[in-house]
Formats: structure tokens, C-alpha cells, sequence
């Protein structure tokens, strides 16, 4: 399967902070994205989807540029239960490739 | 509503013993994948059904893996012959029609 590169970190960053997080995919017939959460010992759960209209979910903000194959993901105000391991995800077919992941720490 | 539920939660095995694996999906999920998780990486996908059929294979490492969902509901992805480099976190998730992927606790498998 292709890849899907993420920036590992971690980011720690303090409380009310904003973060970005960045990921690239090679298969340029990708169609659809996404951003995991994975907290330390549980399963990923869908944060959100990614639109190349860009999409926003409260205090997180989404981007695809299909034209560079980047995906990106802001948290605005961070808190610190946004602590989490996020993942980038490319959907082929019906499966799911994901990234390493990255990993953020909010501190108060 | 129940989520997707595996089991054993935790497998510890000698190496060359077979280990059997169990997913429980979402009820009218028709959709079942099984993905393996090594530590500090992201999931990676191993095989999918749609209701009884294995659509999807080509992501089982080798023939000493294979899994089935006779009835199209219960799942077992079986590893024969465990090696060490078989301990992983086993994830199974569950979706209607090519929708969300919701996935379970896993089971972790240890291979000594």
C-alpha cells in the first residue's frame, strides 16, 4: 500500500496553545481522509473527516491540498485532554492506511 | 449501543502454537476488517469481509495467518505457528456499507 508520512514529535505544547500537525500520502487517486485520535492504550476514534474545502469542528480545523497530496490538522486553544496520539488516515478502497501518528502533550 | 467487542483482551503464547482471535462486530455492521497495530505505529490493515465474503486478503503477512466470518457476523483471524515477530495489538473494526470505520479494544498478543 502507499505511504502516508506524518511528523512523529511529540508536540508538547501549553495549554490555550495552537498546534498544527502535518501529514503527505503518495497515491494521488486517493479520494477521501481523515484525522484519528488515539489515546495512549485504547482504539483510534474518527476525529473528522478532511474536505479540500477545508472543514472545521469546533476548536479543530482540517485542510486538503490535493495538488501537493497534504493533509493538515489545527487545534486552536488547546486543552489539555487533547493529549492523544493523532493519526493521518487515507482511505483505499475500503481500507484504511495509516500514518505513524503523531503525538501531542498539552501541559497546564 | 455496544461497541465492537474482541477477545481474548490479552494472549500470551509459546512460539509455534496456534492462537485464535475473536471479533464481534457492531450488530448489522456488514462490513468487518482486521488491522495489526505495532507499538509506536499506526494500524495497519490485513484483511476485509463484506457479510460471510473475504473480499480482501492482501494484507496478511504470510499463509500461517487466515480468518474467517462464516455467518457473516462473528469473526476469527487465526495465526498457526506463531513467531515473535507475531506480537502485535490485533484490531477489528466494524462499518455498514463502506461507512466509518469503528474499531475495537483489540486483543494484544505476546508471542515468547
Amino acid at each position: 500500500r502507499k505511504e502516508v508520512e506524518q511528523d512523529p514529535g511529540p508536540f508538547n505544547v501549553p495549554e490555550g496553545a495552537t498546534v498544527a500537525f502535518n501529514c503527505t500520502y503518495s497515491n494521488s487517486a486517493s479520494q477521501s481522509f481523515f484525522w484519528y485520535r488515539q489515546d495512549c492504550r485504547k482504539e483510534p476514534k474518527l476525529l473528522m473527516s478532511v474536505y479540500s474545502s477545508g472543514n472545521e469542528d469546533g476548536r479543530f480545523t482540517a485542510q486538503l491540498n490535493r495538488a501537493s497530496q497534504y493533509i493538515s490538522l489545527l487545534i486552536r486553544d488547546s486543552k489539555l485532554s487533547d493529549s492523544a496520539t493523532y493519526l493521518c488516515v487515507v482511505k483505499e478502497g475500503y481500507a484504511l492506511n495509516f500514518g505513524k501518528g503523531t503525538s501531542l502533550l498539552v501541559t497546564p | 449501543g455496544a461497541g465492537v467487542s474482541q477477545s481474548p483482551r490479552y494472549k500470551v503464547t509459546k512460539r509455534g502454537q496456534d492462537v485464535a482471535l475473536r471479533c464481534d462486530p457492531i450488530s448489522g455492521h456488514v462490513s468487518l476488517y482486521w488491522y495489526r497495530q505495532a507499538l509506536g505505529q499506526g494500524p495497519e490493515f490485513l484483511t476485509y469481509f463484506n457479510y460471510e465474503a473475504q473480499q480482501d486478503k492482501s494484507g496478511l503477512p504470510n499463509d500461517r495467518f487466515s480468518a474467517e466470518r462464516p455467518e457473516g457476523s462473528i469473526s476469527t483471524l487465526t495465526i498457526q505457528r506463531t513467531e515473535q515477530r507475531d506480537s502485535a495489538m490485533y484490531r477489528c473494526a466494524s462499518s455498514v456499507a463502506m461507512g466509518e470505520q469503528y474499531f475495537g479494544p483489540g486483543t494484544r498478543l505476546t508471542v515468547t
